[in-house]
């Protein structure tokens, strides 16, 4: 059972380069969430979704865009990379009955030059 | 505006002792009250959570302890272990209405 699953594990953009960051779940969870982790801040929601089709800004959005086009699969894209950006990325899941209770993928480390 | 704020942000405990993590809120609709586990390279897990109608909750070593009064809950760690050495973090919602609100975490090591 692979969980939460995020794709890729490392990342060195410029800045002003694009990219996406993919993330599954096999666990037919409705809810899935983005948060980024920098040291001392804790985790801080970017966007999420509570199910297919539809996105919801988190506490710190901009620069990011998501898609949610299947219920598997939640998608963050950065249009023009900053350094600002450099973060480790974490993708959540949860289900329509347990919501608090997130599932973690490994994340993904974003480094931007 | 910080909505969960957490204390220590780091902890050295000795093998066998307590290690104790405090947490504090301002939003007296927030009604779930959850703990984290991370270790290093990984996500954070589940560790044990609580809703305001009890006091407190405990699984094996780990306790919370809720005071609604104060608005502050706090993870208790009994005879805690090298194993235990990871990154807290606290965390509080609506159920059913909002996402997870997360503290900023503590770095907890337990030294032999």
């Amino acid at each position: 059972n692979a969980g939460v699953t995020q794709t890729p594990k490392f990342r060195v953009l410029k800045t002003g380069q694009s990219m996406t960051l993919l993330c599954a779940q096999d666990m037919n969870h409705e809810y899935m969430y983005w948060y980024r982790q920098d040291p001392g801040m804790g985790l801080r929601l970017i966007h999420y979704s509570v199910g297919e089709g539809t996105t919801a800004k988190g506490e710190v959005p901009d620069g990011y865009n998501v898609s949610r086009l299947k219920k598997q699969n939640f998608l963050l894209g950065l249009e023009s990379a900053a350094p600002s950006q450099t973060s480790v990325y974490f993708c959540a899941s949860s289900s329509l009955d347990r919501r608090g209770a997130l599932h973690f993928g490994n994340g993904t480390r974003l480094t931007v030059t | 505006q910080q909505q969960v704020k957490q204390s220590p942000q780091s902890l050295i405990v000795q093998k066998g002792g307590i290690s104790i993590i405090n947490c504090a809120y301002e939003n007296t609709a927030f009604d779930y009250f959850p703990w984290y586990q991370q270790f290093p390279g990984k996500g954070p897990a589940l560790l044990i959570a609580i809703r305001p109608d009890v006091s407190e909750k405990k699984e094996g070593r780990f306790t919370i302890s809720f005071n609604k009064s104060a608005k502050q809950f706090s993870l208790h760690i009994m005879d805690s272990q090298p194993g235990d050495s990871a990154t807290y973090f606290c965390a509080a919602s609506i159920a059913g209405n909002t996402p997870l609100v997360f503290g900023k975490g503590t770095r907890l090591s337990v030294i032999a």
